[in-house]
């Protein structure tokens, strides 16, 4: 079947520092890929996405590169600040299905 | 621009009982998602429209649940007999289309369901 599997949290950096999150994907066919994000008290809002292989999505200085030969879409900033705080949710739609197949989410903490 | 609302913020009913959450997508969004959320969980999947049809509702866990969109904006997902289980936070989301390239999906607050 599909699923997403990202990394367990929570994840604690002190600001300034270098940021990944895992995510490895099963699914048929050629699936998009996303990140989602949660701050608190808020609703999850898409952060960036990657629809073929070899594309990388980006925002915010956050970027992710769609693998498809190792099933994975990585997170990673350079530099995460305090309001990066919140839980990240990977995540990924089949082609002509819209509906978005999500991870467990992961909660990042960063510390000043 | 006004994003996507749900009503009740939060509901608390009984075990047995009924109850409906209501979503008001974004204006002009025609596809519309329910989806689930249970504590330390990522969003499940429960049921999508494209205008007034249910186009997939393959992630309804069984007939206690129902959704509808009556006029192609807003829905009505509906719990009969309500068990613990259910309880949860149920989301809803809207977008453009279904189809080709996929467009973002803007999700609301959800509404809280606790189940005593």
């Amino acid at each position: 079947g599909n699923s997403v599997t990202q990394m367990e949290g929570p994840v604690t950096l002190s600001e300034e520092a270098f940021l990944t999150i895992n995510c490895t994907y099963t699914a048929t066919g050629y699936p998009s890929l996303f990140w989602y994000v949660q701050y608190p008290g808020e609703g999850l809002q898409l952060l960036l996405k990657a629809t073929k292989a070899d594309d990388k999505g980006s925002n915010k200085g956050f970027e992710a590169t769609y693998r498809k030969e190792t099933t994975s879409f990585h997170l990673e900033k350079g530099s995460v600040q305090v309001s990066d705080s919140a839980v990240y949710f990977c995540a990924l739609s089949r082609p002509n299905t819209d509906k978005l197949i999500f991870g467990t989410g992961t909660r990042l903490q960063v510390f000043p | 621009g006004a994003g996507v609302s749900q009503t009740p913020s939060n509901k608390v009913t009984e075990k047995g009982k009924y109850v409906e959450l209501r979503c008001d997508p974004i204006s002009g969004h025609t596809a519309l998602y329910w989806y689930r959320q249970s504590l330390g969980q990522g969003p499940e999947f429960l049921i999508y429209f494209q205008g007034t049809g249910a186009a997939d509702d393959s992630g309804l866990p069984n007939d206690r649940f129902f959704a509808v969109r009556p006029e192609g904006s807003v829905s009505t997902l509906k719990i009969q007999r309500t068990e613990r289980g259910d309880s949860a936070v149920y989301l809803c989301a809207s977008s453009l289309t279904i189809t080709g390239e996929p467009y973002e999906q803007y999700f609301g607050p959800g509404t809280r369901l606790t189940v005593t």
